[in-house]
């Protein structure tokens, strides 16, 4: 069974530094890897996707890598903003399960001014 | 595009009355999802729909669960009788065609059953 952990749990930074946060998983019989960013009380955005034989995806000040081999992930953060306070999630879709996701536990992280 | 439209935002109830949660995916999506998110189990996966027929129920908890998609438009989770664990907020999410499609979803409905 297809099990996605986060570390860390929780972060906290000031603003303007750089950050990384790590998804891993245990099976790499994966079709592809989305980060999702949640903010209190809402749904979930999708943030990057990667797809299996990709090996990252960047969108302005985001960077996602996937090292599929290794079951890794990590999403870099450049140049925090408070903006950025949320729980990040990363989850995989199994490449037997069609479009079912499993969800890490997420990082809630908290840039301060 | 309006995204995915969930009802009610919070719902308050009483142990075992029934619970309908709605969801109304974005247009021209063929794929609906269902999920539940609680601090414990963080977010499971309950059910999927692709064209309004479900695909994969493994996820729901309980014969009390059941999820229907009448049309490509609207969707409900019911839970009969609804008890104390069941409190959680549950997404609706939905996508096009294709696993590389990512997930759009609802802002979530708060249960809370006493």
């Amino acid at each position: 069974k297809q099990e996605v952990t986060q570390i860390p749990a929780a972060l906290s930074v000031p603003e303007g530094e750089n950050l990384v946060l790590n998804c891993s998983f245990t099976d790499s019989a994966i079709y592809n890897l989305q980060w999702f960013r949640q903010d209190p009380g809402k749904g979930l955005t999708s943030l990057l996707l990667i797809q299996s034989s990709q090996r990252e995806q960047t969108s302005g000040r985001l960077n996602a890598s996937l090292d599929k081999s290794s079951g890794r992930s990590t999403l870099y953060i450049a140049a925090s903003q408070p903006g950025d306070s949320a729980t990040y999630l990363c989850a995989v879709t199994p490449e037997d399960a069609g479009n079912m996701l499993t969800f890490g536990g997420g990082t809630r992280l908290m840039v301060k001014p | 595009d309006a995204g995915v439209i969930q009802s009610p935002r919070h719902e308050v109830t009483e142990m075992g009355q029934e619970v309908t949660l709605r969801c109304k995916p974005i247009s021209g999506h063929d794929y609906l999802f269902w999920y539940r998110q609680t601090m414990m189990r963080g977010l499971e996966l309950l059910i999927y729909f692709n064209n309004n027929v479900p695909i994969d129920d493994s996820g729901m908890p309980e014969d009390r669960f059941s999820a229907k998609m009448p049309n490509a438009s609207f969707s409900t989770l019911k839970i009969q009788p609804s008890e104390p664990r069941d409190s959680a907020v549950y997404f609706c999410a939905s996508s096009w065609t294709g696993a590389d499609q990512p997930q759009h979803f609802g802002d979530g409905t708060r249960l809370s059953i006493l």
